[in-house]
């Protein structure tokens, strides 16, 4: 049974780079499509980011430049940082994997971590 | 980007009703449409998938239907733990997008 488990710093200063940790167990982070989603404070879900650890990485052009995810196999993990941090980058921040389970295509995240809290504030 | 619209953005049931929750697509996705729950304080919960097919584990009261741009996640018979948001989300294209969600809450 695949479970994640994200890992952050909880409060990150202004124009600072937030680092965020998702460690894969029951599973290898080599083998499937992840994603990153964040929610802010009383609003909806917004996805970041997307990829597999032999493709290069799709992301939110919303925040495309500062924004960078990655897979490390041999720790089983996925990280993502987000640079020059806002107000507006405070929110819960998932991972989930991104699965086909039919094999045609029909990609959805069907499993999620329990999310970390990122407040940005000096 | 494809944006998702979802109507209405909250709505009040009881026990036991048929709600149906509408999600539109910008543009075409064909079937490529995802629904998720999420209760407070909680991840989202992957419901359906090609926008008619239940997630493993999800009851059968829960179904979707729609192709191209509109799409519908109706529950038959609203039970105590179905009161929840609900998110719509396509996969057909990069950025993936979420529609904005609804809240379902108990009359």
């Amino acid at each position: 049974q695949l479970q994640l488990q994200e890992s952050g710093p909880g409060l990150v200063k202004p124009s600072e780079t937030l680092s965020l940790t998702c460690t894969l167990s029951g599973g290898s982070v080599g083998s499937y499509y992840w994603s990153w989603i964040r929610q802010p404070p009383g609003k909806g879900l917004e996805w970041i980011a997307y990829m597999f650890y032999r493709e290069s990485p799709k992301y939110n052009p919303s925040l495309k430049s500062r924004v960078t995810m990655s897979v490390d196999t041999s720790k089983n993990q996925v990280s993502l940082k987000v640079s020059s941090v806002t107000a507006a980058d405070t929110a819960v921040y998932y991972c989930a994997r991104d699965y086909d389970s039919r094999g045609y295509g029909y990609y959805g995240l069907d499993v999620w971590g329990q999310g970390t809290t990122v407040t940005v504030s000096s | 980007d494809i944006q998702m619209t979802q109507s209405p953005s909250s709505l009040s049931a009881s026990v036991g009703d048929r709600v149906t929750i509408t999600c539109r697509a910008s543009q075409t996705i064909s079937n490529y449409l995802n629904w998720y729950q999420q209760k407070p304080g909680k991840a989202p919960k992957f419901l359906i998938y090609a926008a008619s097919s239940l997630q493993s584990g999800v009851p059968s009261r829960f179904s979707g239907s729609g192709s191209g741009t509109d799409f519908t996640l109706t529950i038959s018979s609203l039970q105590r733990e179905d009161f929840a948001t609900y998110y719509c989300q396509q996969s057909y294209s990069f950025p993936r997008t979420f529609g904005q969600g609804t809240k379902l809450e108990i009359k």
